[in-house]
């Protein structure tokens, strides 16, 4: 049964820094999503990971994924308030069509 | 293009009772996933509707179905209401084209059991 893991669970950074989310998986998977949640809102797609060795940027926050390890990382720089939110990842069962989401990481911004 | 809606979007119910969930995709999407999200449990897969027919089902007691239509809005049901059972409950749609198979989630419904 696949099985993903986040870290850390909570995170709570000043503005300005630069800090990573981690997401390790464990079968074989190379479609890997990650999505942003809000308090009391539903998910909202960020980044769709689709090879070995994907990299994509939006603003501030950078996803890539690395199959072989079965870790995707998203990487936030020069954190804003705005960012504050709950991050998922999430890995495609192939043959199911399954997505299987990670515990989520609330990330909270200090001014 | 409009989205992913669901309707109630909010719900109260009692133990016992029965309840109906409904999704509407986005326009020509024919796959429709159903997510039940706790603090406890995460966000857990329940089924999947594919052209009228349940194509994936998660690990989640009989009390939980569903079901779509030939204009791929989909239902969902859950009898015999527990008290674990409120959550919100995610539906998603994807077009089931190509290779990337993005889910787009509708608003929710907040499903309370009291």
């Amino acid at each position: 049964e696949l099985k993903v893991e986040q870290n850390p669970l909570f995170l709570s950074m000043q503005e300005g820094k630069n800090y990573t989310i981690y997401c390790n998986y464990s079968t074989t998977s190379d479609r890997l999503y990650w999505y942003r949640q809000d308090p009391g809102k539903s998910l909202e797609s960020l980044f769709v990971l689709l090879s070995n060795g994907a990299v994509k940027q939006e603003g501030r926050l950078m996803a890539s994924l690395d199959t072989k390890a079965r870790l995707s990382t998203l990487h936030i720089t020069a954190a804003v308030h705005d960012l504050s939110a709950t991050y998922f990842c999430a890995v495609l069962n192939f043959g199911n069509e399954k997505l299987t989401f990670g515990t989520g990481t609330r990330l909270t911004i200090i001014p | 293009k409009a989205g992913v809606t669901q309707t109630p979007r909010y719900l109260i119910k009692t133990r016992g009772q029965q309840v109906t969930l409904s999704c509407s995709p986005i326009s020509g999407h024919r796959s429709v996933s159903w997510y039940q999200q706790t603090p406890g449990q995460g966000l857990q897969f329940l089924f999947e509707y594919f052209s009228e027919t349940q194509r994936n089902k998660g690990n989640f007691p009989g009390r939980f179905s569903g079901r779509q239509f030939s204009n791929s809005r989909s239902e969902m049901n859950v009898s015999t209401l527990e008290l674990g059972d409120s959550a919100l409950y995610l539906c998603a749609s994807s077009s089931d084209l190509g290779t990337i198979y993005e889910q787009y989630f509708g608003p929710g419904t907040r499903l309370t059991v009291t």
